[in-house]
């Protein structure tokens, strides 16, 4: 499968637990990025890296959120102490090395829940 | 200002008719331009994407941009039931002065309806 793999397609955390979402970027793809999105809303921006940088986190609350992209692995997107006001659906992209004016491609996205 | 505005619809066609989406953006530099799909509760999907002035037509579907008046559209022709979703428009506004990119904006999407 070539495509953008994100896991785990479902999460359950308790409030005060940590989420920790993953995303494999398509091969040959050296940007990711971040959205989240609500039911019935639209994508909302967080967070652009490419390998071992951040380049933009404009969209990432401050607090309890962090992202990398390592030199090896996959990108991973960091809750800590969730809390319910963090039920969403977490959307993963790629895009080619060109960056951000080629196509992204999404991944089938991290629905997550918070009891 | 929002800096990509659709109109959230629903708009609702007949099968078969053309459904026309539309998209405007405020960055008056932005270089690339996309329509994705998404199906209520799946991920979006790219349709197209567009980088200069005209139209590009790739099956039943026509992006057309107009830079001047910075505007970007997609029609549908022969409109089924299949194609009732959201439709995101995406914009690059280009690069950074200081040489980094910027971020691709999203609209909120246009909810279509094909009624059969």
């Amino acid at each position: 499968n070539a495509g953008v793999m994100q896991n785990p397609r479902h999460l359950v955390r308790r409030r005060g637990q940590e989420a920790r979402l993953r995303c494999s970027p398509m091969k040959g793809h050296s940007h990711v990025y971040w959205y989240r999105q609500l039911p019935e809303e639209g994508l909302k921006f967080m967070v652009y890296l490419q390998k071992e940088n951040i380049i933009d986190e404009s969209g990432m609350p401050k607090e309890r959120f962090s992202a990398e992209f390592p030199k090896e692995g996959p990108s991973i997107l960091r809750i800590q102490q969730v809390v319910r006001g963090d039920s969403a659906a977490y959307f993963c992209a790629s895009s080619a090395w060109g960056g951000p004016d080629q196509p992204q491609h999404f991944g089938d996205g991290t629905r997550l829940s918070i009891l | 200002q929002k800096e990509v505005e659709q109109n959230s619809g629903p708009l609702s066609v007949p099968e078969g008719a053309i459904a026309s989406l539309n998209c405007t953006y405020s960055d008056r530099v932005s270089q690339s331009f996309f329509w994705y799909r998404q199906y209520s509760g799946k991920s979006p999907e790219l349709i197209m994407s567009i980088y200069s002035n005209g139209d590009k037509e790739d099956g039943r579907f026509t992006a057309q941009l107009n830079k001047a008046s910075q505007y970007v559209s997609l029609l549908i022709r022969d409109s089924q039931p299949s194609d009732s979703a959201t439709y995101l428009c995406a914009v690059w506004g280009g690069r950074k002065r200081s040489g980094g990119y910027q971020k691709v904006t999203f609209g909120t999407g246009t909810k279509l309806q094909v009624i059969p």
